[in-house]
């Protein structure tokens, strides 16, 4: 049974234009979440994370909300860039990270 | 700094032989994590190890696949014999066991292909 699902397998937005990537969970016990990117051919790379007691985290053009009583994350990306296409990961901490199946994201130039 | 390495790179075997799987992780990382992708599954938990010591290895699918940590810039997956099932990517991951440092460090992966 999957406890965290990217029902979206993939997105496409024109450049300049929000990117929203969303992440839903079912374990209440998960405390710590993140976003990872990966490229083709290479590992996934850190992106940005969030604890579970707060409600937003900001870097950059990336910003990750959670709300904790819909069990639900999301990842903005404002603006797109065409570098920002990959496939994006949410994971999930309690003792051990659990891995969404990620969703494509396109920018398109 | 270099990162996670792992070799080879891509393997192709016939069903049947043995395959191992290679990682350093990053030096002063403490933890060490053994992942497979596969379409169907996703990215999903073999093992992981805290220094050296194996905590968790119940996402190991079968006895065919084992791992081991001998020191702390080495380690090992071998899958002994394959199968085609077994095709996927394999990724090794670190991390530092800071309290709120949960961000793990992936290798590029090992793309195996068993025939």
């Amino acid at each position: 049974d999957q406890q965290v699902k990217q029902n979206s397998p993939s997105l496409s937005v024109q450049e300049g234009r929000i990117s929203i990537l969303n992440c839903d969970y079912t374990n209440s016990m998960f405390d710590y979440f993140l976003w990872y990117k990966k490229y083709p051919a290479e590992g996934p790379t850190f992106l940005i994370s969030i604890s579970s007691i707060k409600d937003k985290n900001e870097d950059g053009r990336f910003t990750v909300f959670l709300n904790k009583s819909a069990k639900h994350l999301s990842l903005h990306i404002v603006p797109s860039q065409p570098g920002d296409s990959a496939v994006y990961f949410c994971a999930a901490f309690y003792y051990k990270l659990t891995f969404g199946k990620g969703t494509l994201l396109t920018v398109n130039p | 700094d270099a990162g996670v390495i792992q070799s080879p790179r891509h393997e192709v075997t016939e069903m049947g032989q043995e395959v191992t799987l290679r990682c350093k992780p990053i030096s002063g990382h403490d933890y060490l994590f053994w992942y497979r992708q596969t379409m169907m599954r996703g990215l999903e938990l073999l093992i992981y190890f805290n220094n050296n010591v194996p905590i968790d290895d119940s996402g190991m699918p079968e006895d065919r696949f084992s791992a081991k940590m001998p020191n702390a810039s080495f380690s090992t997956l071998k899958i002994q014999p394959s199968e085609p099932r077994d095709s996927a990517v394999y990724f090794c991951a670190s991390r530092v066991g800071l309290a709120g440092a949960y961000e793990q460090y992936f290798g590029p992966g090992t793309r195996l292909t068993v025939t």
